[in-house]
């Protein structure tokens, strides 16, 4: 099956920082979404990027299908940032939504 | 965006019981959900996709007779977790697509076996 690699596992931030999320996948997808994680456990949707870049606020997505990659950038990080950001792909055969392992940032105060 | 909602939020059970937790899609129909599994510090991990009205398709791996799926109708899937022991103990979360729509999440079940 296809395989979703993050990267990287974990990150610490000043508050303000800017950072990159990168999220690999070893075949052709029909979609990719970005995630956050909050304490709760609940998913938000940050992103649905099969292609092409995006931007919400602080937040943009960049994702180039033809070379199997997505970068997330979070700029001027706030503590309230903090979490696990997953990046989850849909194969192109079964519509499953397939998982990265995630990345859990800290941003610190 | 389109809803998924998940109950209970959390449950605690005796072991030996079952559970039952349910997904439902509030403002679409979904002829397909997908339930999930996270363990501590983990990734979330596909357990099964529920297809409405047949039986559902579990991964390789999840044992069919011990996670039981209905889809019984186009906005509500179930989960039992029958004869749950302390090690079933996890976060479940379910998921939909409408159609040519990104997927959406419940807000995921926390169950502890004691």
């Amino acid at each position: 099956g296809i395989q979703v690699e993050q990267s990287p596992p974990d990150l610490i931030l000043q508050e303000g920082a800017n950072s990159t999320l990168r999220c690999n996948f070893s075949d052709s997808v029909n979609n990719l979404q970005w995630f956050h994680q909050n304490p709760w456990g609940q998913l938000i949707n940050l992103f649905y990027i099969p292609s092409g870049t995006k931007q919400n606020g602080r937040l943009s997505a960049t994702t180039v299908a033809t070379e199997r990659y997505s970068l997330l950038y979070i700029s001027s990080s706030q503590t309230t940032d903090s979490g696990v950001y997953f990046c989850a792909v849909e194969d192109t055969g079964g519509f499953k939504t397939i998982f990265g392992a995630g990345t859990r940032l800290f941003v610190k105060a | 965006g389109a809803v998924v909602s998940q109950h209970p939020s959390w449950v605690i059970c005796k072991s030996g019981t079952s559970v039952k937790i349910e997904c439902r899609s509030l403002d679409f129909q979904a002829t397909t959900m997908f339930w999930y599994r996270q363990f501590p510090k983990q990734s979330l991990m596909l357990m099964a996709t529920s297809n409405e009205g047949s039986k559902a398709t579990y991964e390789q791996g999840v044992e069919k007779d011990k996670f039981l799926i209905n889809h019984a109708s186009l906005t509500l899937s179930t989960l039992t977790v029958t004869s749950a022991h302390p090690e079933d103990s996890s976060f479940y979360i379910c998921s939909a697509r409408p159609a040519r729509r990104e997927a959406f999440f419940g807000q995921g079940t926390r169950l502890t076996v004691v």
